[in-house]
């Protein structure tokens, strides 16, 4: 079984749409999550941590559910330039990375 | 100057060439990262180096050797590739092994 899995989606959505999506993840060690954004072609890059309480910042707000195992990530308000796979990530003593769930906003 | 800097972007090689990938990061983190991404599959973590010190190795083919000379320098030698290695290399730092860690842009591997 994967740590960390994803949907893979695609979520293809109008501008100025919310859209949602969680992952979920295996390993009860892991201590810190995180949100990463990878472009095409392109390095990950660190989109937010994931705090147990949740947290937001700006128009993303990520969620942890430790009973559960699953964190989620929502977009308020998409725009263009939100277009990207997103990549949920697991650590204990190294990042585990889901495969990605990607997003389109579409104008 | 960016945190992490990987060079070469792009590298093609033949299957019997010897080549290395470097990064160094000005961060003044502690830990650095190799991961190898293939095309519609998720991250593998390949190695990682806390302090210098080869701290994991994910069952890594022998034909890819690291090489960690200090803390902001990490190498990853490549020997007698097969075209299945063709894939996004990334290195990453992370101050310590508990703490998020960020990405160089990569270099895109194609093997020949």
């Amino acid at each position: 079984r994967k740590e960390v899995e994803q949907d893979p989606g695609p979520f293809n959505v109008p501008e100025g749409a919310t859209v949602a999506f969680n992952c979920t993840y295996s390993n009860s060690a892991s201590q810190s999550f995180f949100w990463y954004r990878q472009d095409c072609r392109k390095e990950p890059k660190l989109l937010m941590s994931v705090y147990s309480s949740g947290n937001e910042d700006g128009r993303f707000t990520a969620q942890l559910n430790r009973a559960s195992q699953y964190i989620s990530l929502l977009i308020r308000d998409s725009k263009l330039s939100d277009s990207a796979t997103y990549l949920c990530v697991g650590r204990d003593y190294k990042l585990s990375f889901g495969a990605g769930t990607t997003v389109t906003v579409r104008a | 100057e960016t945190g992490v800097t990987q060079t070469p972007r792009h590298l093609v090689m033949g299957m019997t060439n010897k080549k290395s990938l470097k990064c160094e990061q000005h961060l003044g983190h502690n830990a650095m990262y190799w991961y190898k991404q293939s095309a519609k599959k998720p991250l593998e973590l390949m190695f990682v180096y806390s302090l210098e010190e080869r701290v994991e190795n994910n069952s890594v083919p022998s034909r890819f050797s690291p090489e960690c000379p200090n803390s902001s320098h990490l190498f990853l030698h490549l020997h007698t590739l097969q075209p299945e290695d063709s894939a996004l290399y990334l290195c990453a730092s992370s101050e310590q092994r508990t703490t998020e860690a960020f990405f160089g842009q990569g270099t895109r591997l194609t093997v020949v």
